[in-house]
């Protein structure tokens, strides 16, 4: 199947600084990619949909300011947590879509990036 | 309210037996269900894809039922075995913008 990768899988950071994730689909163009956020024994919660070449799509109650995302081109996303907290740290999914054949494009998820804010 | 209900939360089998997974939606306009497998740590990785048209599917032991008009689907796990733990996710996609909304999942054990 698909391969979709992240990176980096941890990080732990200071408070204040900021951290980039990268989401790269390896075997397929992918036109959309998906920014999701997991907290302990809590199902994915979708952050943000990131179009190529334009601007992010992101939920309610998502700050865009600080969770700047970035989809240049159609291989690579890029989540950049900016002056991360403590309760920032989570572990953070992205997703990439085939291009659909018919109706239903497949979803193919990175293995996930934890983040530990000190 | 578009919602995707699962049940049970948690769920312990011994290895070998079988076990019957359930989702309920309510989800409008319907447009596909997904089973997805969680491991601990790791991101989900995909299962079956049934659209309104389909009743069964199936992905080696894991077999998935679709009832669209009670809005019921069930995965079913045949001859569990230890690597089967981990959280199956019920995600139901709606509309033509294909939203996905998420189940909370169902938390598997297979003990020896």
């Amino acid at each position: 199947g698909a391969v979709v990768s992240q990176h980096p899988s941890w990080v732990i950071c200071k408070s204040g600084t900021s951290v980039k994730i990268e989401c790269r689909s390896l075997d397929f163009q992918a036109t959309t990619m998906f920014w999701y956020r997991q907290f302990p024994k809590q199902s994915l919660m979708l952050m943000a949909t990131s179009n190529e070449g334009s601007k992010a799509t992101y939920e309610q109650g998502v700050e865009k300011d600080k969770f700047l995302i970035n989809h240049a081109s159609l291989t690579l996303s890029t989540l950049t947590v900016t002056s991360a907290h403590p309760e920032d740290s989570s572990f953070y999914i992205c997703s990439a879509r085939t291009p659909a054949r018919g109706r239903t494009g497949e979803l193919f998820f990175g293995e996930g990036s934890r983040l530990t804010v000190l | 309210k578009n919602q995707v209900e699962q049940s049970p939360q948690s769920l312990i089998i011994l290895e070998g037996k079988n076990c019957t997974l359930q989702c309920n939606y309510t989800v409008s306009p319907f447009s596909n269900l997904r089973w997805y497998k969680q491991d601990t740590g790791r991101g989900p990785v995909s299962l079956t894809i049934m659209t309104f048209s389909e009743n069964t599917k199936s992905n080696g032991r894991y077999t998935a039922t679709l009832d669209a008009d009670t809005k019921q689907s069930s995965l079913h796990i045949t001859a569990s075995q230890l690597s089967d733990s981990a959280s199956y996710i019920c995600v139901v996609s709606a509309g033509s913008n294909y939203q996905l909304i998420w189940g909370a999942g169902t938390k598997l054990i297979i003990k020896p």
